[in-house]
Parts: structure tokens; C-alpha cells; sequence
């Protein structure tokens, strides 16, 4: 069985400062990890996504995750927030198994950002 | 292409009425899925196709639900005798083969009153 946990459901940074959202996972199988973004009133936005390459992965809008395998960790990072980064942001799990292709969501962190 | 594509993108229905949506996934995706996200909630997983095939159907899903996907393209998700719970953004997603991401569509967002 698959399941997430994101260990904040509200992160408030200031415009500038670094962005940190905590991701755990847990999976019977070799997982597959992304990171989705929900802005106000749209749609699931991929901001990246982890299939067993690269352990530290680059998405769009400068965000990055690595994957910590013996931590069970996926967490997203950003240098710098800007305040159009202010969203919901889902940790999501998939196991690379020929039995399953769900995917199966966090309850999300909204992050805060202030000017 | 267009992306995923789902309508209608607001249902407002009676509490005992029966609703349809409908969603086409960017062509050529095998795989489909169905979710339900609620205020404040991540997406909860509803069921799942591979071409024609449902896959997966979660235990969440009631009787009064039901999905299809005849030719493998477009699905439909019906609930019959709507419920006030039953209200919540309904999402469909698709993906091109096992185990990568899925590209989500706007949601059908329906108030059951």
C-alpha cells in the first residue's frame, strides 16, 4: 500500500526567503513521487516529478525535491519564494507496480507568502 | 492537443437526481482517472481505467457511482439519487503509460441542494 504525509498543512514565508515543504512517504513498491500545485479556482499544475533517475530533481517555477529513500522523504524546496508561488501544494505517490497506476495525494500545504 | 477536458464545469442538482459527467483525456493516454477533492482536502482517489478497462474502484465509491469508458477515450462518471455529501470537485486525469504523471482537467464542480 501507498500512502503520504506532508508534515505542514501551513507554511507562511516572506517574499525572498526560502521555501520548505515536508513531504514523507511510505510504499510496498519502488515509488514514483510528484509534486502538484493548486492555484485559486485551477486546475492540478505538475511541478515536478521523481521515476527513479536522478535523485534530485528540478521542476518548473525554480522549485526542486529530492529523494531521500532512507529518510522516506520527498520534500520541495525553493531559494527564493515570489508571491505568485502562494498555492496548495500536493506531495503524491504512485507505485511502479503493473497492479496499480493511482496516484494517491497528501492533504496538502498551503503556503503563505508575504510581501 | 488541449489538454484534459471535462463538462460540464458546474452542476447544480436536486438532492435524488441522477448527474453525468463527462471527460476526454488527451488522446492517445491509456490510463484515466476519476477523483473527488473537497474544501480543504487533497484529492481522493475514485477509480481507475486502463483503455476500457476499470482497473480500480476505490471502497469510498457507493453503489450509487458509477464510471465507464467504452472505447477506451472519453469516461463518463455517473452518480444516481445525489446526496448533499456528494457534493465536491470532481477531477478526471490521464497519462500515457503506467507509472508517470497524470495531467489533470479543470473539475466538474457540483452542489447538490
Amino acid at each position: 500500500a501507498q500512502s503520504v504525509t506532508q508534515l505542514d498543512s501551513h507554511v507562511s514565508v516572506s517574499e525572498g526567503t526560502p521555501v520548505l515543504l515536508r513531504c514523507n512517504y511510505s510504499s510496498s513498491y519502488s515509488p514514483s513521487l510528484f509534486w502538484y500545485v493548486q492555484h485559486p479556482n485551477k486546475g492540478l499544475q505538475l511541478l515536478l516529478k521523481y521515476t527513479s533517475a536522478a535523485t534530485l530533481v528540478k521542476g518548473i517555477n525554480g522549485f526542486e525535491a529530492e529523494f531521500k529513500k532512507s529518510e522516506t522523504s520527498f520534500h520541495l524546496t525553493k531559494p527564493s519564494a515570489h508571491m505568485s508561488d502562494a498555492a496548495e501544494y500536493f506531495c503524491v505517490v504512485s507505485a511502479r507496480s503493473p497492479e496499480t497506476g493511482k496516484l494517491i495525494f497528501g492533504q496538502g500545504t498551503t503556503l503563505q507568502v508575504k510581501p | 492537443d488541449t489538454g484534459v477536458s471535462q463538462n460540464p464545469r458546474h452542476k447544480i442538482t436536486k438532492r435524488g437526481q441522477n448527474v453525468t459527467f463527462r471527460c476526454d483525456p488527451i488522446s492517445e493516454h491509456n490510463r484515466l482517472y476519476w477523483y473527488r477533492q473537497t474544501l480543504g482536502q487533497g484529492p481522493e482517489f475514485l477509480t481507475y481505467f486502463q483503455n476500457e478497462a476499470q482497473l480500480e474502484k476505490s471502497r469510498l465509491l457507493s453503489d450509487r457511482f458509477s464510471a465507464e469508458r467504452p472505447k477506451g477515450s472519453f469516461s463518463t462518471l455517473e452518480i444516481q439519487r445525489t446526496e448533499q455529501g456528494d457534493s465536491a470537485m470532481y477531477l478526471c486525469a490521464s497519462g500515457p503509460i503506467m507509472n508517470t504523471e497524470a495531467f489533470f482537467g479543470q473539475g466538474t464542480r457540483l452542489t447538490v441542494v
